[in-house]
C-alpha cells in the first residue's frame, strides 16, 4: 500500500555524469515536491509543483531540474552531479487546498564518485 | 522572516520518564505547526498537527501563541520513541504549499 514510491532506493553516479531519480504517488495528490537532506540535517525544499506550476527554490542550483509529466509521476534530474550533491532526496506529496500535511517517499540515496 | 528552531539537538531519557521536545518559532499570522517523526531506516512522517488537538502514540502538543512554541510532550517514554523529531510549520506566508522545517532533534530513549 506504498502511496509515494521512489526509485531508485540507492543511486550511484560518477561526478558530472547525468542521474534521474523517479518519484510516483497513488494519492492523486495535486502538490508534488522533491527535498535534499543531508546527513544529520533538516529536508531542504528544492521545488514543488502544484499541478503543473513548477515552483522553483531562489536557491535551488540551476543544475537540478524536475519533471511533471502527469499527476501521478515527478522526476528530479542533476545534470552534473558534483561530490557535494550526494545526498538523501525525498519526494513529497500534498492534497492542495486545506490539506497541509504531507506525504514523504522512502528517498533515493545519492551516492556520487 | 519565517522560522522554526528546536534548541536541542540530541535528547536522552530514560524510559518511563517524560519527554519534552521543544521547538519555537517566529511568524507573524496564525502559523499551522506540525510534528514529523522519522523512525531509523523509514520514512520521514506526520506526527501530528496542532489544529487537530489530537493526541498520537501517547505523544500531544499545544501551540502557545504568546511563547510562540509547539512543544511535544510525552509522560511516559517508550524505547519505540527514539527517532529524529522535526517541528515544521505552514501558512499563507510561505503560500501554504511549502512547510518550513526546524533542523531537529534527536531523541533517545534509554532502557
Amino acid at each position: 500500500d506504498a502511496m509515494v514510491i521512489q526509485n531508485p532506493r540507492y543511486q550511484v553516479t560518477q561526478f558530472g555524469k547525468p542521474v534521474t531519480l523517479s518519484c510516483s504517488q497513488t494519492l492523486n495528490h495535486n502538490v508534488m515536491y522533491w527535498y535534499q537532506q543531508k546527513s544529520s540535517q533538516a529536508p531542504k525544499l528544492l521545488f514543488h509543483y502544484y499541478d503543473k506550476d513548477f515552483n522553483n527554490e531562489a536557491d535551488t542550483p540551476d543544475n537540478f531540474q524536475s519533471r511533471r509529466p502527469n499527476t501521478s509521476f515527478c522526476f528530479l534530474d542533476i545534470r552534473s552531479p558534483g561530490l557535494g550533491d550526494a545526498a538523501m532526496y525525498l519526494c513529497a506529496t500534498r492534497a492542495g487546498g486545506n490539506r497541509y500535511e504531507q506525504y514523504f517517499g522512502p528517498g533515493t540515496r545519492l551516492t556520487v564518485t | 522572516a519565517q522560522r522554526v528552531t528546536q534548541p536541542e539537538k540530541l535528547l536522552s531519557v530514560f524510559k518511563g520518564a517524560p519527554v519534552e521536545l521543544k521547538c519555537n518559532y517566529s511568524y507573524s499570522g496564525s502559523p499551522e505547526l506540525f510534528w514529523y517523526v522519522q523512525y531509523s531506516r523509514q520514512r520521514l512522517q506526520l506526527l501530528l498537527r496542532h489544529i487537530s488537538r489530537e493526541s498520537i502514540k501517547g505523544f500531544t502538543a499545544d501551540l502557545n501563541k504568546g511563547e510562540t512554541s509547539f512543544h511535544l510532550k510525552k509522560p511516559f517514554a517508550q524505547e519505540e520513541d527514539s527517532a529524529m523529531y522535526y517541528c515544521a510549520l505552514s501558512g499563507r506566508k510561505t503560500s501554504y504549499d511549502k512547510v518550513i522545517f526546524g533542523p531537529g532533534t534527536s531523541l533517545s530513549v534509554i532502557p
